[in-house]
């Protein structure tokens, strides 16, 4: 249980395109993703949390206009990296929380395969 | 602001070699803590949680043990093979009724490579 897919596994695009990812819970709801950035050799930065329904909050420092999120459904969160530029390269990776009933929720957060971005 | 440190890597054992990789944290209230295992090309699973002091996480002969004392939680191995071999982090989040923006981020350790020769 508790798994998350991401789509595409690995995209390579021309600099100027727009590129989308999408995080997925398979057998679970999850009302909060999280999307990450994870450098060669490097730990994970978090870009942004994206709650069901209403607007993602980016962390400081992080382009919103750039970095379009979507989270339409309890199953799916979209990443859209609009104009693609080389220094966008890197490995994204989502999470999901799982949704419990009642008013606390798990703190646990399943993360997907990740997605490597090469902007050539 | 919350913080994680882990021990600077790369570490290097051989097989059935004892394992220890240090982390230490920095949070208000009591958060909850974690360890997250990636192995190559993959992305990160998690190997063991703990969520209140003295708690004891296990996973797949790996532990560690929530030590509020010293705000640390170290990750153990009595016996590694060599497919343990991977990236460790150590990561920590928010509680649920802690309530404010920090809800639920984890923060994460800048990762440990671990290789494990036959």
């Amino acid at each position: 249980g508790a798994v998350v897919s991401q789509h595409p596994s690995w995209v390579i695009c021309k600099s100027g395109t727009s590129v989308k990812i999408e995080c997925r819970s398979l057998d679970f709801q999850a009302t909060t993703m999280f999307w990450y950035r994870q450098f060669p050799k490097q730990s994970l930065m978090l870009m942004a949390t994206s709650n069901e329904g209403s607007k993602a909050t980016y962390e400081q420092g992080v382009e919103k206009d750039k970095f379009l999120i979507n989270h339409a459904s309890l199953t799916l969160s979209t990443l859209t990296v609009t104009s693609a530029h080389p220094e966008d390269s890197s490995f994204y990776i989502c999470s999901a929380r799982v949704r419990r009933e009642g008013p606390l929720v798990s703190d646990t957060q399943y993360f997907g395969p990740g997605t490597r971005l090469t902007v050539l | 602001g919350n913080s994680v440190t882990q021990m600077e890597g790369p570490v290097t054992l051989s097989e059935e070699a004892f394992l220890t990789i240090n982390c230490t944290y920095t949070a208000t209230g009591y958060p909850s803590l974690f360890w997250y295992v990636q192995y190559p090309g993959e992305g990160l699973q998690l190997l063991l949680k703990a969520t209140k002091a003295d708690d004891k996480g296990s996973n797949k002969g790996f532990e560690a043990t929530y030590r509020k004392e010293t705000t640390s939680f170290h990750l153990e191995k009595g016996s590694v093979q060599v497919s343990d071999s991977a990236v460790y982090f150590c990561a920590l989040s928010n509680k649920p009724n802690a309530g404010g923006t920090s809800y639920g981020k984890l923060t994460f350790g800048q990762g440990t490579i671990l290789t494990v020769h036959p």
